[in-house]
């Protein structure tokens, strides 16, 4: 079985850009979580989609938007990059899209803003 | 809402050595708590998780870890640590139809020979 897959894996950015990451999920999957990852904050949850509808969002600006796709795959969208924004992106897929399934996550992608 | 006190930043253990990773909570009802472990450049792994029943749990790759509602604590051991559990080791909390997990800020296990 195929694990949770993240693309692009690494990706170079300005400022003022946009972005979009995509995370395809583990098949049968309907939960698609996405965590930032910094040395200084740590791992912050960003949102949480369960069959398309955002069920969770965390404490990020409005530039950080995503979605969810009827076969369960996820974007994730960040506009007008800052550096800040520099991080690891994970994905992380579940099953039932509770707590009690485990997530899985997938290797992430790594964002650098310049 | 709920937070994650992991007070190690970094340990450093024996190959063969016990080691034991503190883990404390912050949430009002019974939690559901994990372990997850980073390597380099990879994902997170589940190494196992906390819902409720046996307050001791059996994970993957020899860990275990008990659950202290008196303390809230959910620290991680493993008996006999091998060069391979070199990693970061991250404790999670989550709440019942939360969706998210709320991550401590982890803690980096070094081995030496």
């Amino acid at each position: 079985k195929a694990g949770v897959t993240q693309t692009p894996r690494y990706l170079i950015k300005t400022r003022g850009q946009q972005v979009t990451l995509s995370c395809s999920p583990i098949s049968g999957h309907r939960s698609v979580s996405w965590y930032q990852q910094t040395p200084g904050q740590g791992l912050q949850f960003l949102f949480e989609y369960f069959s398309e509808t955002q069920r969770n969002k965390g404490n990020f600006p409005g530039r950080f938007s995503g979605r969810q796709f009827s076969n369960s795959r996820s974007e994730m969208n960040v506009s007008t990059l800052e550096l800040g924004d520099s991080a690891l992106y994970l994905c992380a897929s579940s099953h039932g899209g509770t707590l009690g399934n485990e997530q899985f996550f997938g290797p992430g992608t790594r964002l650098t803003v310049l | 809402a709920q937070s994650v006190t992991q007070p190690d930043i970094h340990i450093t253990v024996s190959e063969g050595a016990s080691l034991e990773l503190r883990c404390n909570y912050s949430y009002g009802a019974t939690p559901y708590l994990f372990w997850y472990v980073q390597s380099p450049g990879q994902g997170l792994q589940l190494l196992l998780k906390y819902f409720s029943g046996d307050t001791l749990v059996q994970g993957i790759k020899g860990f275990e870890a008990e659950f202290k509602r008196s303390q809230s604590s959910f620290n991680l051991r493993k008996p006999s640590v091998h060069w391979s559990d070199a990693a970061e080791y991250f404790c999670a909390v989550g709440a019942t139809n939360d969706y998210k997990l709320s991550f401590g800020a982890g803690t980096t296990v070094t081995v030496r020979a």
